[in-house]
């Protein structure tokens, strides 16, 4: 099956700064890629996603880039804000069906 | 309010006791699916269905039984709950491929 690994575990940046995540998988078939961001005692949302035939997307101050090639695929926030503040997961998905989570990523933005 | 509600948030049972998490979703999504949240391992998918009657494994099925008999709801049945299945469980749904899900609150089980 599929294998998502997700770097760094933790991230700590300063208020302004760009934080960048890093996800790899191996099955060359997923096509689907969302990125959720979890509070502390929440529910995990979805923040951004991207499919197989787009190589970068943003939104705001968040966007993901996606190298097929390389099976990587980033997301990258800008201007960090203390309420950036979370636990990070990227997925990939075929067909939107079977969800392959990283193990996620811990970042604290330092006011 | 669009949302996927589970019951109950909280639960503490016995071990070989049978129980059920109930998960309904009122957006008329035919994708739902279960995952359990643990530490250091991520969210781990164990069933998704793609429509009434129709349900799948996920990653880590062993121990776990869902049933679909309705579009809006989606039960998570543990026949014979162990320890190891001590978690975060998480329902969610989503209006069709492609898109990402919609997590409920989460409901968090121990078994004793």
């Amino acid at each position: 099956g599929e294998n998502v690994e997700q770097h760094p575990s933790t991230l700590s940046v300063q208020e302004g700064d760009s934080a960048v995540i890093k996800c790899t998988y191996s099955d060359s078939a997923s096509n689907y890629f969302p990125w959720y961001k979890q509070e502390l005692g929440k529910r995990p949302q979805l923040i951004i996603d991207i499919r197989s035939n787009v190589g970068e997307k943003k939104d705001q101050r968040i966007a993901v880039t996606l190298n097929k090639t390389a099976k990587h695929f980033s997301l990258h926030i800008t201007e960090t804000q203390p309420e950036d503040s979370a636990v990070y997961f990227c997925a990939a998905a075929l067909n939107g069906n079977q969800f392959y989570f990283g193990t996620g990523t811990s970042l604290t933005v330092i006011p | 309010e669009a949302q996927v509600t589970q019951n109950p948030r909280y639960l503490i049972t016995v071990t070989g006791k049978k129980l059920t998490v109930t998960c309904s979703q009122n957006m008329n999504h035919e994708y739902m699916s279960w995952y359990r949240q643990d530490p250091g391992l991520g969210l781990r998918q164990i069933y998704y269905s793609m429509n009434v009657e129709v349900t799948d494994k996920g990653d880590v099925p062993e121990g776990y039984k869902v049933s679909r008999k309705e579009k809006r709801n989606f039960p998570l049945i543990l026949e014979s709950p162990s320890p190891n299945q001590t978690s975060l469980y998480f329902c969610a749904s989503s209006s069709g491929q492609g898109l990402g899900y919609t997590f409920g609150s989460g409901t968090r089980l121990t078994v004793v």
